[in-house]
């Protein structure tokens, strides 16, 4: 089982709430990743990070923002939820780029 | 552009049949994942296979890669209804510092 946690695991929230999505990881790994996922759909790297104060857009653009101050520690943050954020969003480690990513549970999130 | 193409979509299957998904990528790589998740979960890695390596087996997967055709091939054997899950396969491009790339999934299901 791998020691990664994402908090909550699910959450109802109205529009135009500021939301965080915690995750934490207990490997020491410096490469931390957030994934959007739709029922039944392919993952969509939304940000990633090298390791602490570095932190990247990915592949979709998205209106969150992340930070990275801990190595453990990589919140995603919505400063106003809107329905169309309406999603799973997956939060990943890893030692190294290209190596095998540990996945939290998830986040589902409905943004009513 | 999408770098992971599952194939099928859908399988469905009986209990101890093999199972066979393909995955079809465009650029080269370093390595190729494949990962299983299960209804609403994070996912979980399966196994990894360098662009070197032709075949490699894990328990009851087996895993073959054509770098030549760009794709690759996942056989559960002897599947079992706890098989049920959604699979991935993942690409580590070969071009720097790279995240993985996640295709759409092959959804199975093992009927009892």
């Amino acid at each position: 089982e791998a020691d990664i946690y994402q908090t909550p695991r699910y959450l109802v929230i109205g529009t135009g709430k500021k939301i965080t999505l915690e995750c934490s990881q207990t490997m020491g790994h410096d490469k931390m990743y957030w994934y959007q996922q739709d029922p039944g759909m392919e993952l969509h790297l939304i940000h990633y990070s090298y390791g602490v104060n570095s932190t990247e857009k990915g592949d979709l653009s998205s209106e969150s923002t992340v930070s990275r101050i801990r190595t453990e520690h990589f919140p995603l943050t919505l400063e106003s939820a809107r329905p169309s954020h309406t999603s799973q969003y997956l939060c990943a480690s890893s030692e190294g780029y290209g190596h095998e990513q540990y996945f939290g549970p998830g986040t589902r999130l409905t943004v009513t | 552009s999408q770098q992971g193409e599952e194939d099928p979509q859908a399988l469905s299957i009986q209990e101890g049949e093999n199972a066979t998904m393909n995955c079809s990528y465009k650029t080269s790589i370093n390595n190729l994942q494949w990962y299983r998740q299960n209804s609403g979960r994070g996912l979980v890695h399966l196994i990894l296979i360098r662009s070197n390596e032709r075949e490699k087996h894990s328990g009851r997967l087996r895993v073959t890669l054509d770098t030549s055709k760009k794709s690759s091939s996942l056989l559960i054997t002897a599947s079992r209804a706890a098989d049920t899950a959604s699979y991935f396969c993942a690409t580590d491009a070969r071009s720097g510092y790279s995240t993985l790339t996640f295709g759409k999934g092959t959804m199975l299901l093992v009927s009892p």
